[in-house]
């Protein structure tokens, strides 16, 4: 595709509900990014991929947090058990081989 | 891990002037990169210099870096209102994190 795609671009949630997140890369970029980025601040990193291996989850808050990309292209971010505290915005970014990370729209979580 | 912070936090400037932004990190890193991000939007990709290289130019954008005092500077000239945005640095070696970011606003 043109750019990375990722869907919703909205989500409401009922806390206690979980949600998946997806995002579309780049096609040929084997590096994939996930960040969760609140209100005037800057992205936190999360999770990082190269091809379907998950290199680096240390960013991830806590084990309601999960990430796949099970054919090294789409990934998906579930949230299981959402908190209000996981109200933001989920930013994700496929990579050239030099790491230019090129990011999607994000989705913008709220939860209730 | 790998942080770039920005400095400083927020810069209020008028069109046409030069807008500076500074970023500190703190260990070795393979390149740099700035990005910038307009309000509700992802991240844009501005520029990369390599751990090599001492300043280099992309249109009216001017990035330098200074690898023994771990810190890179990013220049706009000519500053325009559509330049209003935050700007992030982001320094590579196997990761990369992102601070909090300057905030540029340019009055126009």
């Amino acid at each position: 595709g043109a750019g990375v795609s990722q869907s919703p671009r909205y989500k409401v949630a009922k806390r206690g509900q979980d949600v998946a997140l997806r995002c579309d890369p780049i096609s040929g970029h084997v590096s994939l990014f996930w960040y969760q980025q609140a209100l005037g601040q800057g992205p936190e990193f999360l999770t990082y991929f190269q091809n379907e291996a998950q290199l680096d989850k240390s960013g991830l808050p806590s084990d309601r947090f999960f990430a796949e990309r099970p054919e090294g292209s789409v990934s998906t971010l579930k949230i299981q058990r959402t908190q209000q505290e996981d109200s933001a915005v989920y930013l994700c970014a496929s990579a050239t081989e030099e790491n230019i990370q090129y990011f999607g729209a994000g989705t913008r979580l709220s939860v209730l | 891990s790998q942080q770039g912070e920005e400095d400083p936090q927020a810069l209020s400037i008028q069109e046409g002037e030069n807008a500076t932004m500074n970023c500190s990190y703190k260990t070795s890193i393979n390149n740099l990169q700035w990005y910038r991000q307009n309000s509700g939007r992802g991240l844009v990709h501005l520029i990369l210099i390599r751990s090599n290289e001492r300043e280099k130019h992309s249109g009216r954008l001017r990035v330098t870096l200074d690898t023994s005092k771990k810190s890179s500077s990013l220049l706009i000239t000519a500053s325009r209102a559509a330049d209003t945005a935050s700007y992030f640095c982001a320094p590579w070696r196997s990761n990369m994190r992102f601070g909090a970011g300057t905030r540029l606003t340019v009055k126009p």
